[in-house]
């Protein structure tokens, strides 16, 4: 079945960085966009940015341009998300999710995400 | 960027009552790509609606979507103990966003 399945937690300080993957299993890896979403403890889903596998295009988050990086293997199907300068507020469950994109005949786009991985906490802390 | 708002930030209702929650976008979100995701304490979001209006597989039909333009409504139609978590309204336009969430907590 389709799954995607993160790295473990860490644990980091102000102004290193940190880098999350995500391995993708069950499906043609280079289909599909990837997509990271980070959640603050007690907070909602904030999206950060999405890549293309197959071409390695890449759209960030204007809030995150510069310090994010996202980049795949697909000889190991495996998506990565770098993240530099951290900062306290950094600290959170980052998550990656598969985007489905549906285009009908009639024109425009379906989009969703499914599924998403199971979250990888990142606490940066001195 | 589309703004998503959604209310009620908190819903206190009772298994076997009816659920109504409300996504608002700060300006028209096509229906295609507004999407509904369910999240429960420690898990991953789970794709609940697709589409504005579409079940994703194995979610009950007791889930249901509406809506068009900027006003978008997820409703329950008889609440399970399980269906009590977090949900959050998507959308992609020229970005994505999500709103804020409603909490769904048994009262």
């Amino acid at each position: 079945q389709v799954q995607l399945v993160q790295s473990g937690a860490e644990v980091k300080k102000p102004g290193a960085s940190v880098k999350v993957s995500c391995k993708a299993s069950g499906y043609p890896f280079s289909g599909y966009y990837m997509h990271w979403v980070r959640q603050a403890p007690g907070q909602g889903l904030e999206w950060m940015g999405r890549i293309n596998p197959g071409s390695d295009d890449t759209d960030y988050a204007e809030k995150f341009q510069g310090r994010v990086t996202m980049t795949t293997d697909t000889s190991t199907t495996t998506a990565y998300m770098e993240l530099s300068s951290l900062r306290s507020d950094d600290t959170a469950v980052y998550y990656c999710a598969r985007e489905i994109v549906v285009v009908p005949a009639a024109g425009g786009s379906y989009r969703w995400f499914n599924p998403w991985g199971q979250g990888t906490q990142v606490t940066v802390s001195s | 960027e589309i703004v998503l708002t959604q209310s009620p930030g908190t819903l206190s209702l009772s298994p076997g009552e009816r659920a109504t929650l409300s996504c608002r976008a700060s300006q028209s979100v096509s229906a295609n790509s507004l999407a509904w995701y369910q999240q429960k304490p420690g898990q991953a979001p789970r794709l609940v609606i697709h589409g504005a209006s579409y079940r994703a597989f194995g979610i009950p039909d007791r889930f249901s979507g509406s809506g068009s333009g900027t006003a978008f409504t997820l409703t329950i139609s008889r609440l399970e103990p399980e269906d009590f978590a977090v949900y959050y309204c998507q959308q992609y336009g020229s970005s994505y966003s999500f709103g804020q969430g409603t909490k769904l907590e048994i009262k």
